[in-house]
């Protein structure tokens, strides 16, 4: 099984800074590799597929780069909706596996 | 609108069944790998089956090997999950999800195994 490891467990920054999520694999898993958003209370949702294709509805201050082992999420200017928990996924080997989430709170 | 809408959550008896439901509607169901993830109560994600397309093809994370079931019926574009032999560790939020990267979910149902 591949393990993924998302650091920081939690980030604080001030609204409007860039925030920068890590995501690692424990092997490579190519470029397939997702983020998730999830809000309290709510199902995740989709934010980056094949490490850096942003999903639908997702404005560009998102962007997903790396491949391999080395992941990255970056917020490029924090608005409120954004201060929530983000996962990475990998779904190139089974069993597809999660990331223990990274919180991004405010600073 | 394209929506997954599960059911059939509520509280069990440790070795106790449940059969979760997931509704779909607003795209080809027959068309994707289906889903289920679960999230116990605080804590991550965790991918639990998948299924292919036309039901050929089901696969399982170890811990429920043997104890759920995956199914599908594509004429009601729905997907199933049977859990039998249901633990303390199995409560969580049941998502059924869309894909192999998880486009769409559903809004969950939760399960509760406690005596």
């Amino acid at each position: 099984e591949i393990v993924m490891t998302q650091s920081p467990a939690t980030l604080s920054v001030s609204p409007g800074e860039r925030a920068t999520l890590s995501c690692r694999a424990s092997q490579s898993v190519g470029n397939n590799l997702a983020w998730y958003r999830q809000k309290p209370g709510q199902a995740p949702r989709l934010l980056i597929y094949d490490a850096s294709t942003r999903a639908t509805g997702f404005p560009a201050r998102f962007s997903g780069s790396g491949s391999g082992t080395e992941f990255t999420l970056t917020i490029s200017s924090l608005q409120s909706e954004d201060f929530v928990v983000y996962y990475c996924q990998q779904y190139n080997n089974w069993p597809q596996t999660f990331g223990q989430g990274t919180k991004v709170e405010i600073k | 609108e394209v929506q997954l809408v599960e059911s059939g959550g509520g509280l069990v008896q440790p070795g106790g069944s449940l059969r979760l439901s997931c509704a779909a509607s607003g795209f080809t169901f027959s068309s994707y790998w289906m889903s289920w993830v679960r999230q116990a109560p605080g804590k991550g994600l965790e991918w639990v089956a998948n299924i292919k397309q036309d039901g050929s093809e089901k696969y399982y994370v170890d811990s429920v090997k043997g104890r759920f079931t995956i199914s599908r019926d594509n004429a009601k574009n729905s997907l199933y999950l049977q859990m039998n032999s249901l633990r303390a560790e199995d409560t969580a939020v049941y998502y059924c999800a869309r894909g192999g990267e998880f486009d769409i979910w559903g809004q969950g149902t939760m399960v509760t195994v406690s005596s």
